[in-house]
């Protein structure tokens, strides 16, 4: 069974940093592209950043653009994401998602999500 | 970017009704067009693919249709279980974006 478990959420003051990790299980991560999508309180869904199997191509929504860096460790199964000089716009869920490459990203595999509140 | 635009917003709908739900690309993305359910406290899930793949395990009575910029979703007798928030989203190219969502509630 694909399990996909979020961690490292929390407050946080504007301007802060924040890590979140997925740890993945029941698949191998090693071939899926990944996908971090966040829903801010009362909005809709939100594609973050996606990271190709090697690590080799990231990319990211320009709202985040120089201020998160999308991460992957194969070898623990592992995805990461790092947050610097966070805003109250950057509440949310974040969501560890399976898949990401275009054309054709499915996003099948949800984890329950990480919720990130920002304020001081 | 690609601009996804759903409508309606929301509906009101009672249980057997055939519900519609449109989504419409600002440019065309051919069949790359996906469909999401989301309820509260729960993970969402991938309904449709590929604009009109039925995901694995998903019943019957979604269907998807539609291609280049416009799509509709279609839930052909509404179920209780069905009372959610359904999204669009384009796989077409970066940034993948989402459609603003159709709320479907009891009538």
């Amino acid at each position: 069974e694909v399990q996909l478990v979020e961690s490292g959420g929390g407050l946080v003051q504007p301007g802060g940093s924040l890590r979140l990790s997925c740890a993945a299980s029941g698949f191998t991560f090693s071939n899926y592209w990944m996908t971090w999508v966040r829903q801010a309180p009362g909005k809709g869904l939100e594609w973050v950043a996606n990271i190709k199997q090697d690590g080799s191509e990231k990319y990211y929504v320009d709202s985040v653009k120089g201020r998160f860096t999308i991460s992957r460790d194969n070898a623990k199964n592992s995805l990461y994401l790092q947050m610097n000089s966070l805003g109250a716009e950057d509440t949310a869920v974040y969501y560890c998602v399976t898949g990401g490459g275009v054309p054709g990203a499915r996003f099948v595999h949800w984890g329950h999500g990480a919720l990130v509140i920002v304020s001081s | 970017d690609i601009q996804m635009t759903q409508s309606p917003s929301s509906l009101s709908a009672s249980v057997g009704d055939r519900v519609t739900i449109t989504c419409r690309a600002s440019q065309s993305i051919s069949s790359y067009l996906n469909w999401y359910q989301l309820k509260p406290g729960k993970a969402p899930k991938v309904l449709i693919y590929a604009a009109s793949t039925l995901q694995t395990g998903v019943p019957s009575r979604f269907s998807g249709s539609g291609s280049g910029t416009d799509f509709t979703l279609t839930i052909s007798s509404l179920q209780p279980e069905d009372f959610a928030t359904y999204y669009c989203q384009q796989s077409y190219s970066t940034p993948l974006t989402f459609g603003g969502g159709t709320k479907v509630e009891i009538k």
